[in-house]
């Protein structure tokens, strides 16, 4: 299986100022279509996890413009531009390039 | 829409099956998936079913691959998950989530239920 690892696994931040993960794959992530299935989640307490990142760097529907998603092969990333509020809670990566599906470990994101 | 049930309390070695109903979206030519999470921890793929139109096959991740079977009812657009001999270790919520829905192509769990908690003690 692919292992997935983030960085970092805990990051507090200060409101209005920048976050950014670090995923990184086990082994590239391109696919043999040309494709990088790799996605990224977020989960806020007690809520199911929810789509914001899918192929790298395309926001899914309703997603605001402040995160972004970017990286190619092994290394990829999620930034956010100006953490708020609503932005705390748990961010996983997870690749769909090769089966079974894995995800990160996931990364707590927590205001300051 | 999707929205999980069954989950509950069983013993170590006990069976449980799990629902999920779908609604809102074209079922029978989605691609479904379980994912769990245990108490505090990471989300788990466990394992999928694909649509009819891919042979309606089953894959399953390596810890439940022999105990746990997905299948679906495209009539009644319901999602299951049969669980035997079940482990401690199984304790979790249990997710049923879609794939490439919303966005065709994307491979990425676009749709995810609420969850039903499965504990086994």
């Amino acid at each position: 299986d692919i292992v997935m690892t983030q960085a970092p696994l805990s990051s507090p931040v200060t409101l209005g100022q920048p976050a950014s993960i670090s995923c990184r794959s086990s082994q590239s992530l391109v696919h043999s279509d040309g494709n990088t299935y790799l996605s990224w989640l977020h989960q806020r307490p007690g809520q199911p996890p929810r789509l914001l990142i899918y192929k790298i760097s395309n926001r899914f529907s309703g997603v605001p413009d402040r995160f972004s998603g970017s990286g190619a092969g092994t290394d990829f990333t999620l930034k956010i531009s100006r953490v708020e509020a609503e932005d705390v809670g748990v961010y996983y990566c997870m690749q769909a390039t090769q089966f079974p599906q894995t995800f990160g470990q996931g990364t707590k994101v927590e205001i300051k | 829409h999707l929205v999980e049930s069954g989950g509950g309390l069983v013993e170590p070695g006990g069976s449980l099956r799990l629902s999920c109903a779908a609604s809102g979206f074209t079922f029978r030519n989605a691609f479904m998936n379980w994912v769990r999470q245990a108490p505090g921890k990471g989300l788990e793929f466990i394992g999928r079913i694909k649509s009819k139109s891919f042979g309606e096959t089953p894959e399953y991740a390596a810890p439940v691959r022999g105990r746990f079977t997905v299948s679906r009812d495209d009539s009644t657009n319901t999602l299951y998950l049969q669980m035997n001999s079940l482990k401690t270790e199984d304790t979790a919520m249990y997710y049923c989530t879609t794939d490439s829905i919303v966005v065709a192509g994307t491979w990425a769990f676009d749709i995810w239920g609420q969850g039903t908690m499965v504990s086994v003690s």
